[in-house]
């Protein structure tokens, strides 16, 4: 049982370069989502999606794409790096809305430079 | 707006010692979540507990406790005979009501604890 599986760990980007992210669960959940984690400033949200085919913003979208193909993952792609997006990110998925108290189930994060 | 307030951004404390975290939130809605994560060292985000509005007997998991009081808005974390292997920053959230109906975890700066042997 994966659980929530990030990839890489690590990566340096040079500015201006382009990258994906990829994220993929294994639980079956409807509810994918996109975070980035900065010194002082808990998480903030990037992009999610409440299902196949359905994805919308968080509070910190610019300079992030998002699709959401398959139930099972949910890339994030950064179209041209900058020094600005230097951070931690983290993908999470829950097997349902918030609201129903479920709670999340993050990846190992992916820490990433831009030079 | 709907905020979580971490007021202590790093506490330190000698093992065995009990630590509380706090943890005050803002929000409109009547139903509503709440959350505690821990962050240890090697950086991966592991769930504690979640909190309904509705629910507000204490819990306890072992050394673990929560205390929420919807008077105060808080939700406060209390570690009992805090050990080494407690350092961690840990995280409050607060679940908030978006737009189109769907639900986010709205999420404080985080308590960096630190129980020095």
């Amino acid at each position: 049982n994966a659980g929530v599986t990030q990839t890489p760990k690590f990566q340096v980007l040079k500015t201006g370069q382009s990258m994906t992210l990829q994220c993929a669960q294994d639980m079956n959940h409807e509810y994918m989502s996109w975070y980035r984690q900065d010194p002082g400033m808990g998480l903030r949200l990037i992009h999610y999606s409440v299902g196949a085919g359905i994805t919308d913003q968080g509070e910190v979208p610019n300079g992030y794409n998002v699709s959401r193909s398959t139930t099972e993952d949910f890339p994030l792609r950064l179209l041209s790096a900058a020094p600005s997006q230097t951070s931690v990110y983290f993908c999470a998925s829950s097997y349902s809305r918030v609201r129903r108290g479920y709670g999340y189930t993050f990846g190992s994060g992916t820490r990433l430079t831009v030079v | 707006a709907q905020k979580v307030t971490q007021a202590q951004t790093e506490i330190s404390v000698v093992e065995k010692e009990d630590v509380t975290l706090d943890c005050v939130y803002e929000t409109r809605d009547t139903t509503y979540y709440l959350f505690w994560y821990k962050q240890p060292p090697s950086g991966e985000l592991v769930f504690l507990i979640r909190r309904n509005s509705f629910d507000e007997q204490n819990e306890i998991s072992g050394r673990y406790s929560w205390n929420f009081q919807k008077s105060t808005s808080s939700f406060n974390f209390t570690i009992t005979a805090s050990q080494v292997v407690d350092s961690a920053v840990y995280f409050c959230a607060l679940s908030e009501a978006l737009v189109d109906s769907n639900y986010q975890l709205i999420w404080g700066a985080g308590t960096k604890l630190i129980i020095k042997p």
